[in-house]
């Protein structure tokens, strides 16, 4: 089935420390992972992805990890600061009759404290 | 100039109304999607439009009416509301084809049904 399994779901850190949110995915055809932070109130929005043929994509401060053989990826967030706290969502691209569509994992929220 | 717009912002209704929810991207893009999120923050696909075509119908009510009059446009018609229809109702587009599948989000609609 098309699942994707995202921990934790609440995530608290101090300023400056790291963060790391982890996501699994069913379908080893899937090829495509993008991450989505959603502060309160808003939409949410593309912050990094990466596609099944690199190992690992680094932007500023956030980077992600993909392992395709355990068909896990993982967000880490290094430094962080009182404005990274929001929800968190990986996804997952699946294959549906022929169109490709966006499966989420059910979000973590990390809030980060001063 | 905003990418994806949806309205209304905030839709407070009966149960048993019929309402109705709008969509407008101007990106050019060729596929658009409605997802609910509910009061967990689980993010739901629920149905996709490319070219004015439906493409994803996942399990929803077919109280559920999606209509797309061109592919700039996707509206979502509920008939009969139902407390548990209380959510907040995200639009969102992506360019049909490509490596990625970057959707952009509107600002959501939340609705309440009383």
């Amino acid at each position: 089935g098309e699942n994707v399994e995202q921990h934790p779901s609440t995530l608290s850190v101090q300023e400056g420390d790291s963060a790391v949110i982890k996501c699994t995915y069913s379908d080893s055809a899937s090829n495509y992972f993008p991450w989505y932070k959603q502060e309160l109130g808003k939409r949410p929005q593309l912050i990094i992805d990466i596609r099944s043929n690199v190992g690992e994509k680094k932007d500023q401060r956030i980077a992600v990890t993909l392992n395709k053989t355990a068909k896990h990826f993982s967000l880490h967030i290094t430094e962080t600061q009182p404005e990274d706290s929001a929800v968190y969502f990986c996804a997952a691209r699946f294959r549906n009759t022929g169109f490709q569509k966006l499966v989420f994992g059910t979000g973590t929220r990390l809030l980060v404290s001063p | 100039d905003t990418a994806v717009s949806q309205t209304p912002k905030y839709l407070v209704t009966q149960m048993g109304n019929d309402k109705s929810i709008k969509c407008e991207q101007n990106l050019g893009h060729d596929t658009m999607y409605w997802y609910k999120q509910d009061s967990k923050k689980f993010l739901k696909i629920m149905f996709s439009y490319n070219n004015k075509e439906l493409i994803i119908n996942e399990t929803v009510p077919n109280r559920f009416s999606p209509k797309s009059p061109d592919k700039a446009h996707l509206n979502l018609h509920i008939n009969s509301l139902e407390l548990g229809d209380s959510a907040v109702y995200f639009c969102a587009s992506s360019p049909r084809s490509g490596v990625t599948n970057i959707q952009y989000f509107g600002a959501g609609t939340r609705l309440s049904v009383l």
